[in-house]
């Protein structure tokens, strides 16, 4: 058990709808990540929060949004889904954003199901 | 983006054979990461490693930073069939946590009883 967790653990929703999913990250730890991982792909980075500010986006679509709140938990929004979004959502919390170490420890994912 | 080859896409191996594996890259990377992930399950942190020539064990396994800084390897001893699963290394660009983790495509491994 990483410490991370994520809810729900499975999502099935219809084409054009809109979910959130959930990110909790370990104790202490100030730093969130989003990964969508599809089917046989790798670990492709979305965004990632420090301490409820932005700081990095990789190739997160305009329909994706995510924040981080107070407590640190992380919500990531997908709307206007489409079924090639059906994939593995990560979520992964580090210690810091800066410095050399950046260990990031997984949640267990959200599958999404888009039919 | 950056991009880190992983090798060999896929292996299949007797239980008790030693396996290895690698990433190299076109850049030079600070941190390299070995991740384990079982199937529908989040990845686990193996190893990490922060200097270049770095050998670090953990149980049977053992991942080394290359000097050159751009490839990093992973050995595990003696598979057992717990070893199955893809294995994925991870880069950290600049010392900087701004900069996401780049990962390998991953090691699919199978381990034969």
């Amino acid at each position: 058990d990483s410490g991370v967790t994520q809810t729900p653990k499975h999502l099935i929703t219809a084409t054009g709808q809109r979910v959130t999913l959930r990110c909790s990250p370990r104790s202490g730890d100030l730093s969130v990540y989003w990964y969508q991982q599809s089917l046989d792909q790798g670990l492709q980075f979305l965004i990632h929060y420090y301490n409820g500010e932005e700081r990095a986006k990789g190739n997160i679509l305009e329909r994706f949004s995510a924040q981080q709140f107070p407590d640190l938990h992380s919500e990531l929004n997908l709307s206007s889904l489409e079924l090639g979004d059906s994939a593995l959502y990560f979520c992964a919390s580090s210690k810091i954003a800066g410095g050399l170490v950046n260990e990031q420890f997984f949640g267990p994912g959200t599958r999404l199901t888009v039919l | 983006g950056q991009q880190l080859n992983q090798s060999p896409q896929s292996m299949f191996i007797q239980e008790g054979e030693d396996v290895s594996m690698n990433c190299t890259s076109s850049s030079i990377f600070n941190t390299w990461l070995w991740y384990k992930q079982d199937p529908g399950e989040g990845p686990v942190l193996l190893i990490a490693l922060y200097k270049a020539g770095e050998l670090t064990s953990n149980g049977r396994l053992t991942a080394q930073f290359g000097i050159t800084r751009k490839d990093s390897f992973l050995n595990i001893s003696a598979s057992i069939p717990s070893d199955v699963g893809i294995y994925f290394c991870a880069g950290q660009l600049r010392d900087s946590g701004n900069t996401p983790l780049v990962f390998g495509k991953g090691t699919r491994l199978s381990v034969i009883a």
